[in-house]
C-alpha cells in the first residue's frame, strides 16, 4: 500500500534554531517526492520537488534531502523565523501528476 | 501571472442540504484541475480531476460530484450534504496537462461545516 509517513506529527522550537523533519514513504513507481508548506487555514505551497536521481535542493532556509534507497526524505530549516509556524507536508507522486500521496504533515510552532 | 480562486471561503451548511463550490483559474489555458478534501489533523485526499472540459475522473467514491462546464472553471456539487462532509476544501491546478512532476497550485481553500 502507497503511504507517506512523517515526523515528528508536531514539534516546538525557539526563533533562530535549526530543525529537521521526517518523511518516509513506501510508494511504487516512485516519480518525484515534493514538500509543501501550509499555514493555518490556507492552501499548501511548494517548497522543493525533486526526483529520483536529485539527493537535495535548496530553497532559501530550506533544504530537502532525499534517499531514494532507503525510500527517506528530510526537511531541514535553518535559523528559523516566526513565519516559519506552519505544517510541512511531505507528497510523493507515483509516477502520475493525479497520484500524489500526502503525508498528514508536521505542525510546526516557532516561539519567540 | 497565474491566479487560482475559490468561494465561498467559508459556509456552514445543514445536513441533507445541497452543496456548490466554484474554482476559477485565470492566466492560463487547459490546466489539470483538481479538487482536494482536507480534514483537520489528516494529509489531503484527493476527490476528482479533470484533464479537460467535461473529462471528470472521481478517486474517492462519495456523495460529491464535479464539473468542468469551462476550460479554467471547476465545480465541487452535492444534492445532500452529510456530517462526514465537513472539511477544508482545496482546488488546484497544474499545466501542461498530462505532464509528469509538475508543481500544484492550490487556491486558498474552503471551509465547510456541515451542521
Amino acid at each position: 500500500k502507497n503511504q507517506v509517513e512523517q515526523s515528528p506529527q508536531s514539534l516546538i522550537i525557539l526563533e533562530g534554531k535549526n530543525c529537521t523533519l521526517q518523511c518516509n514513504y513506501t510508494v511504487s513507481p516512485f516519480s518525484n517526492l515534493r514538500w509543501y508548506k501550509q499555514d493555518t487555514g490556507r492552501g499548501p505551497v511548494s517548497l522543493t520537488i525533486m526526483t529520483f536521481s536529485e539527493n537535495t535542493k535548496s530553497n532559501g532556509r530550506y533544504t530537502a534531502t532525499l534517499d531514494a534507497d532507503t525510500k527517506q526524505s528530510s526537511l531541514h530549516i535553518t535559523a528559523s523565523q516566526l513565519s516559519d509556524s506552519a505544517s510541512y507536508i511531505c507528497v510523493v507522486s507515483a509516477n502520475s501528476n493525479y497520484q500524489l500521496i500526502w503525508g498528514a504533515g508536521t505542525k510546526l510552532i516557532i516561539k519567540p | 501571472s497565474q491566479t487560482i480562486h475559490q468561494w465561498p471561503a467559508t459556509l456552514v451548511q445543514p445536513v441533507g442540504s445541497p452543496l456548490s463550490l466554484e474554482c476559477t483559474v485565470e492566466g492560463t489555458s487547459n490546466p489539470n484541475l483538481y479538487w482536494y478534501r482536507q480534514a483537520a489533523g489528516r494529509g489531503l485526499q484527493l476527490l476528482f480531476y479533470s484533464v479537460g472540459i467535461g473529462q471528470i475522473s472521481s478517486e474517492v467514491p462519495q456523495n460529491l460530484s464535479a464539473s468542468r462546464p469551462q476550460d479554467r472553471q471547476f465545480i465541487l456539487s452535492s444534492k445532500k450534504l452529510l456530517l462526514s462532509d465537513s472539511g477544508f476544501y482545496l482546488c488546484a491546478w497544474t499545466g501542461l496537462a498530462g505532464a509528469v512532476s509538475y508543481e500544484q497550485y492550490f487556491g486558498p481553500g474552503t471551509r465547510l461545516t456541515v451542521t
